[in-house]
């Protein structure tokens, strides 16, 4: 089946630098990426739709100062926090659709200290 | 109030007990979603639905379309069953997710 991997699985940064988090599709080409939010016991939030070759549209609340979204190909999404601050501490998960199904990325935990 | 409802919040059963999950939501929706998060945060597609019964192993994911409600069940529950299950609803091409409910199955 498809697959989505998202690298690194667990990053810690010092407050002030930026950190990137990568989205592939494995076995599929991807036009469209999503990059959610989760907050401890908490639901998804979706921060940003990326768009191959295009701006990336964001979810209102959402600094696109501070999370930078690059869609350079059909396979590959990347997000990155810039001066990251310890409040950006969270887990961050990519998803891309192939047809109308959703697969997901295993998930990004980012710690700034 | 939130699209997308889900019940119990958490949940605990004995192994081999049959469980349901509930997702009822408020909004026109394309497909629903069950997914699996497992406490690592990798999440895993079990089921996309828009209408009817859908069975795959021990789970299984009905959809009522009229009453906009979807259950998930699991049938001879395992402890490694245990992860938080989230339901999300496709609208507008965007995923609603609920909160989750969280499960623990204990031997």
């Amino acid at each position: 089946g498809a697959v989505v991997s998202q690298h690194p699985s667990r990053v810690i940064c010092k407050s002030g630098t930026s950190v990137k988090i990568e989205c592939r599709s494995l076995d599929f080409q991807a036009t469209t990426m999503f990059w959610y939010r989760q907050f401890p016991k908490q639901s998804l939030m979706l921060m940003a739709t990326s768009n191959e070759g295009s701006k990336a549209t964001y979810e209102q609340g959402v600094e696109k100062d501070k999370f930078l979204i690059n869609h350079a190909s059909l396979t590959l999404s990347t997000l990155t926090v810039t001066s990251a601050h310890p409040e950006d501490s969270s887990f961050y998960i990519c998803s891309a659709r192939r047809n109308t199904e959703a697969f997901f990325g295993q998930g990004t935990r980012l710690t700034v200290v | 109030k939130n699209e997308v409802e889900q019940s119990p919040q958490n949940l605990t059963a004995q192994e081999g007990e049959f469980i349901t999950i509930n997702c009822s939501y408020s909004v026109g929706i394309s497909a629903l979603h069950w997914l699996q998060q497992h406490p690592g945060g990798g999440i895993v597609s079990l089921f996309m639905l828009s209408s009817g019964k859908k069975k795959h192993g021990r789970l299984i994911a009905t959809i009522n379309i009229q009453e906009k409600h979807s259950s998930l069940h699991i049938t001879a529950s395992h402890p490694r069953d245990s992860a938080v299950y989230i339901c999300a609803v496709d609208n507008t091409d965007k995923l609603i997710f609920g909160t989750g409910t969280r499960l623990q199955v204990f031997p």
